[in-house]
């Protein structure tokens, strides 16, 4: 089946710093990713939606200068947390939708395994 | 607005048990509705996806049902393990999106 990569898995930073994060399709073309965050016991936020090749549409109260998002091809989209500060700790999950997958078109989102993201 | 909501938010069983956790929708206009594991500190294991046209289904001990009309569905877990216990989401993408919806999930515990 189609597969999805982050990474890094795990990552810890200091205050004031920024971090990527990379998702990946591995086996298929994505026309579309997004990007989630998620606290503890919590579900999942939606926090931007990213097409190859234009801008990421970001939810309502997700800060779009905080958290960059480039979608440069059709199997990589990056997440920059800027200026990263402790409260911007979580679980960051992205997943990937459409394109085409041993020959067929796929409209199913498929996600990968998450970022844990600790600002120090 | 277009919400999901799952109920209870936590449900405890014994081993062995057959059990229902239950997802609703606002909108019936939906493009299709998929179930999710998540085990604590993972990512999401899809386990069903019902497109809007099916009204159930099944893969192994689970079977999910759809209802678009009431806005439901329902996820039954038969024979339940120790190792079915997990967080439990239910996503639905409305028609006109691309992004899922999820609900708050149900943290699943199964005792031996």
């Amino acid at each position: 089946g189609a597969v999805v990569s982050q990474h890094p898995s795990r990552v810890i930073c200091k205050s004031g710093t920024s971090v990527k994060i990379e998702c990946r399709s591995l086996d298929f073309q994505a026309t579309t990713m997004f990007w989630y965050r998620q606290f503890p016991k919590k579900s999942l936020m939606l926090m931007a939606t990213s097409n190859e090749g234009s801008k990421a549409t970001y939810e309502q109260g997700v800060e779009k200068d905080k958290f960059l998002i480039n979608h440069a091809s059709l199997t990589l989209s990056t997440l920059t947390v800027t200026s990263a500060h402790p409260e911007d700790s979580s679980f960051y999950i992205c997943s990937a939708l459409g394109g085409l997958a041993g020959g067929s078109y796929t409209d199913t989102q498929y996600f990968g395994p998450g970022t844990r993201l600790t600002v120090l | 607005k277009q919400e999901v909501t799952q109920i209870p938010a936590a449900l405890s069983v014994p081993e062995g048990e057959n059990l229902v956790l239950n997802c609703s929708f606002t909108d019936s206009a939906i493009y299709n509705l998929q179930w999710f594991r998540q085990d604590p500190g993972k990512g999401l294991t899809s386990l069903l996806l019902i497109q809007s046209s099916q009204r159930e289904q099944t893969s192994g001990r689970l079977n999910a049902s759809l209802d678009k009309s009431s806005g439901r569905s329902t996820l039954y877990i038969a024979a339940s393990q120790p190792g079915d216990s997990a967080t439990y989401l239910c996503a639905v993408r409305f028609l006109g999106a691309q992004k899922l919806v999820f609900g708050q999930g149900t943290r699943l515990t199964i005792n031996p």
